[in-house]
């Protein structure tokens, strides 16, 4: 069945850092959706890529989706505390699911 | 406008028991879904509801689990002679229409099963 693998599970950083994490479909996507969820809540949206290459950035916050439509990153540039969280990739396939990543979680230091 | 909102917040069982998770999703969203996430994974996709078309059942983990939406709007999962390995959270969230749209989560269920 399809997979959606993200890299690293685990990621701290120094404030002020960056930070990436990579998402890789075994299939290709029709489109990538990009979650962060925070600990003990639930999973927020963060933005969607639909298009092969697509770029997008939201004020620190760098998305990429890969040319063949199997693999995206979310890249943080300096990083702060309210970066704290998980980040999760979801990958939209043939039909109507989500293929969730496994996610990374990333730990800011102060 | 309010959100998606679930019922209960938790719900401790014990094994062998049914159980029943609701979920209201936001107003006008037509497709629903719902995720399990243990603690510390990811979140894997259970069942999927759009319009009045039949629902996506390839996630379900065994026949003891069931899910319906009533009148295209609210859900219930179902769970029937729970076991341990069912404990988890499980998420509920809605979207507009198809996988092209941002799904909005609920807060979620958080089940343990004793």
């Amino acid at each position: 069945g399809q997979q959606v693998m993200q890299i690293p599970q685990y990621q701290h950083v120094q404030e002020g850092e960056d930070f990436t994490t990579y998402c890789n479909s075994s299939t290709t996507l029709s489109n990538i959706q990009w979650y962060k969820q925070r600990p003990g809540g639930h999973p927020v949206f963060l933005i969607q890529l639909v298009k092969s290459g697509e770029v997008k950035k939201q004020k620190r916050l760098t998305f990429q989706f890969g040319e063949a439509k199997k693999n995206s990153s979310l890249h943080i540039t300096a990083t702060q505390t309210t970066d704290v969280g998980t980040y999760f990739c979801a990958g939209g396939g043939t039909g109507n699911q989500f293929y969730f990543g496994t996610g990374t979680s990333l730990t800011v230091i102060p | 406008g309010a959100g998606v909102s679930q019922s209960p917040s938790n719900k401790v069982t014990e094994k062998g028991k049914d159980v029943e998770l609701r979920c209201d999703p936001i107003s006008g969203h037509t497709a629903l879904y719902w995720y399990r996430q243990s603690l510390g994974q990811g979140l894997e996709f259970l069942i999927y509801f759009q319009g009045n078309s039949a629902p996506d059942k390839s996630g379900l983990p065994s026949d003891r689990f069931s899910a319906e939406r009533t009148g295209g709007s609210v859900s219930t999962l179902t769970i029937q002679r729970t076991q341990q390995e069912d404990s988890a959270v499980y998420l509920c969230a809605s979207s507009l229409g198809t996988s092209s749209y941002e799904q909005y989560f609920g807060p979620g269920t958080r089940l343990t099963v004793t």
